[in-house]
């Protein structure tokens, strides 16, 4: 069965940084694209960042560009967003999620609340 | 980045009815367009993919259509499992754009 499992949500304050991990499992992870999708509450979905299966293509969010950092480990089978300089407008649910073509796994989320 | 617009933000209909979302792209995109459904407090499922590929397990009253920079999500008779908000992404280039979201409700 395919699982992804994220973690790392906290409550930071504005300014912080945060590490969210997302861990995989019943699939080849090295084999897919991945992705986070953040949701603020009672609000859309947003893409915010997107790794090739080898890192070799990386791509950001114009909201996120310069702050976020995405990163893979193969042997691991995990997917991790470094996120700093956190400011109120990053709240929300992050889900990882799996492909290039739609996303056809998802996570249940995390929950980041960025606050004073 | 290029900006996806889906309409109608919010549709009110009944069971059985034909329901159709639209989704517009800021500059061509092909056919790199997939639509999801979400309902509260869920991950989204993805329903279609390349613009008119149903996912495996979608049942058939759902289909898409559209290129370039014009798309449209049609359920052809609204079933109660079907009441939630739709989504449109699209994913060409270096980015992976939402649309904002149709919320689908009972009339």
């Amino acid at each position: 069965e395919v699982q992804l499992v994220e973690s790392g949500g906290d409550l930071v304050q504005p300014g912080g940084s945060l590490r969210l991990s997302c861990a995989a499992s019943g699939f080849a992870f090295s084999t897919y694209s991945m992705n986070w999708v953040r949701q603020a509450p009672g609000k859309g979905l947003e893409w915010v960042s997107y790794i090739s299966t080898g890192s070799s293509t990386i791509y950001y969010a114009d909201s996120v560009k310069g702050r976020f950092t995405i990163s893979r480990d193969n042997a691991k089978n995990s997917l991790s967003l470094q996120m700093n300089s956190l400011r109120a407008e990053d709240s929300g649910v992050y889900y990882c999620a799996r492909g290039i073509q739609g996303s056809d796994y998802w996570g249940q989320g995390t929950l980041v609340t960025v606050s004073s | 980045d290029i900006q996806m617009t889906q309409s109608p933000s919010t549709l009110s209909a009944s069971v059985g009815d034909r329901v159709t979302i639209t989704c517009r792209a800021s500059q061509s995109i092909s056919t790199w367009l997939a639509w999801y459904q979400q309902k509260p407090g869920k991950a989204p499922k993805v329903l279609i993919h390349k613009a008119s590929t149903l996912e495996s397990g979608v049942p058939s009253r759902f289909s898409g259509s559209g290129s370039g920079t014009e798309f449209t999500l049609t359920i052809s008779s609204l079933q109660p499992d079907d009441f939630a908000t739709y989504y449109c992404q699209q994913y060409n280039g270096d980015s992976r754009t939402f649309g904002q979201g149709t919320k689908v409700e009972i009339k």
